[in-house]
């Protein structure tokens, strides 16, 4: 069955440190999709980015970086030089096929972020 | 801008009450999903749909169910609330495909 974990339930960190959420997925699929979104304390899911299983480029994006290494089953996300605003819940997600080209997601726990003035 | 909208951020119901929370988006996606988000277990999906009138379950659907008469509107119900269901709920939607799900805000459901 398809998983995703985030094993770190929480981190804190002070502004400006690097931080890195990890994430570990499993999956029989040979094609499937990658996602990372982020819950501030106002509760809404923001999207962040989507990483199909055939490019394992990493990407960046300003601050935030992706690292998807299909042979360790991990899809990893880095923030750089952390700001207050940074804080937030974090999920990783994987794509698993339903019918009629619906596809749902399969959430990990959540990782709990919260950067220190 | 993609706006999913839920019908109440915080509702509070009784043991027993027929519970309605309405979800709406305005981009014309053919998929819409219902999770519920509880600590530790991150999101878990209720029931989707992927056209008007079509509904599936999801992995936890006991205790639910759902209504899509129209193509925007996607409705969750708890025929009999009790307080297991005390959770927040969170509404979804995209195109077809394996694209990026846009959510609601939320409505954190207590039962008492």
């Amino acid at each position: 069955a398809q998983k995703v974990t985030q094993a770190q339930t929480e981190i804190s960190v002070v502004e400006k440190e690097d931080v890195t959420l990890d994430c570990v997925y499993e999956t029989r699929d040979t094609t499937y999709y990658l996602f990372w979104y982020k819950q501030p304390p106002s509760g809404e899911l923001v999207f962040l980015i989507r990483r199909n299983s055939f490019d394992e480029q990493n990407e960046i994006s300003g601050r935030y970086s992706w690292n998807f290494q299909k042979s360790t089953s991990s899809f990893n996300f880095t923030i750089t030089a952390s700001q207050v605003v940074d804080s937030a819940v974090y999920f990783c997600a994987l794509s698993v096929p339903l019918i009629q080209g619906a596809q749902k997601l399969v959430f990990g726990q959540g990782t709990r972020l919260t950067i220190n003035p | 801008d993609v706006k999913v909208t839920q019908s109440s951020r915080y509702l509070v119901k009784r043991t027993g009450e027929k519970v309605f929370l309405e979800c709406v988006q305005d981009m014309d996606h053919e998929n819409m999903f219902w999770y519920r988000q509880d600590p530790g277990l991150g999101l878990r999906l209720i029931y989707f749909s992927y056209d008007v009138k079509m509904k599936e379950k999801g992995d936890i659907p006991e205790g639910y169910s759902v209504s899509r008469e129209k193509k925007e509107r996607f409705s969750l119900i708890l025929e009999s609330a009790s307080t297991n269901q005390t959770s927040m709920y969170l509404c979804a939607s995209n195109f077809d495909g394996a694209y990026e799900q846009y959510f609601g805000p939320g409505t954190r459901l207590t039962v008492t």
